[in-house]
């Protein structure tokens, strides 16, 4: 059964870089494309982009600028770098697998909260 | 970009009670690439729904999806005290998008 892990620091300084990695277990990253996702406290679910396990990404429009996505195939990890953090990207962040047949995400990550502050 | 939009916002039912949720697309929309999740408080989404209408591995059948082109229904039958959640529907354009969610609470 495939899990995914989150994992990198809970707090993070305004204007800094948040990095997190999803680590992979009981299955290969290969065959699927990986996500993030994140939720603000009280609001709703919004995609930031993905990376295919040959390394290709799209990211959200809005987030583009600041967003970078990669992939460690030999670690079974993808990574998230988001940079020059607001108090705005203070959210639960959520890794997930999405098929690439129907583009569902069927597993996820628990989630990790990051807040942005000094 | 393909815009969702999820109606009604909170739905106040009884359990046993029927729930129609509703999500609209601002573009025809591959009802191939619709999905619907559930999230229930301090916990992930988990998917109920893919291609608009098959559902996930352990899914009740008291959970159906339909619709095609811009309208797509997530209905759930008999509303059993874990079903109090909220409901975000999901499609895959050029990229992923989200509606905004339809909480169901217990009226």
């Amino acid at each position: 059964q495939v899990q995914l892990q989150e994992s990198g620091p809970g707090l993070v300084k305004p204007s800094e870089t948040l990095s997190l990695t999803c680590t992979v277990s009981g299955g290969s990253i290969s065959g699927y494309s990986w996500n993030w996702i994140r939720q603000p406290p009280g609001k709703g679910l919004e995609w930031i982009g993905y990376i295919y396990y040959s390394g290709s990404t799209n990211y959200n429009p809005s987030l583009k600028s600041r967003v970078t996505i990669s992939v460690d195939t030999s670690k079974n990890q993808f990574s998230l770098k988001l940079s020059s953090v607001t108090a705005a990207d203070t959210a639960v962040y959520y890794c997930a697998r999405q098929s690439l047949i129907l583009y569902y995400m069927d597993v996820w990550g628990k989630g990790t909260t990051v807040t942005v502050s000094s | 970009e393909i815009v969702l939009t999820q109606s009604p916002g909170t739905l106040s039912l009884s359990p046993g009670e029927r729930a129609t949720l509703s999500c609209r697309a601002s573009q025809r929309s591959s009802s191939s690439y619709l999905a619907w999740y559930q999230q229930k408080p301090g916990q992930a989404p988990s998917l109920l729904i893919y291609g608009a209408s098959s559902r996930a591995t352990g899914i009740p059948d008291r959970f159906s999806g339909s619709g095609s082109v811009t309208d797509f229904t997530l209905t759930i039958t008999r509303l059993e005290p874990e079903d109090f959640a909220v409901y975000y529907c999901q499609q895959y354009g050029t990229s992923p998008t989200f509606g905004q969610g339809t909480k169901v609470e217990i009226k």
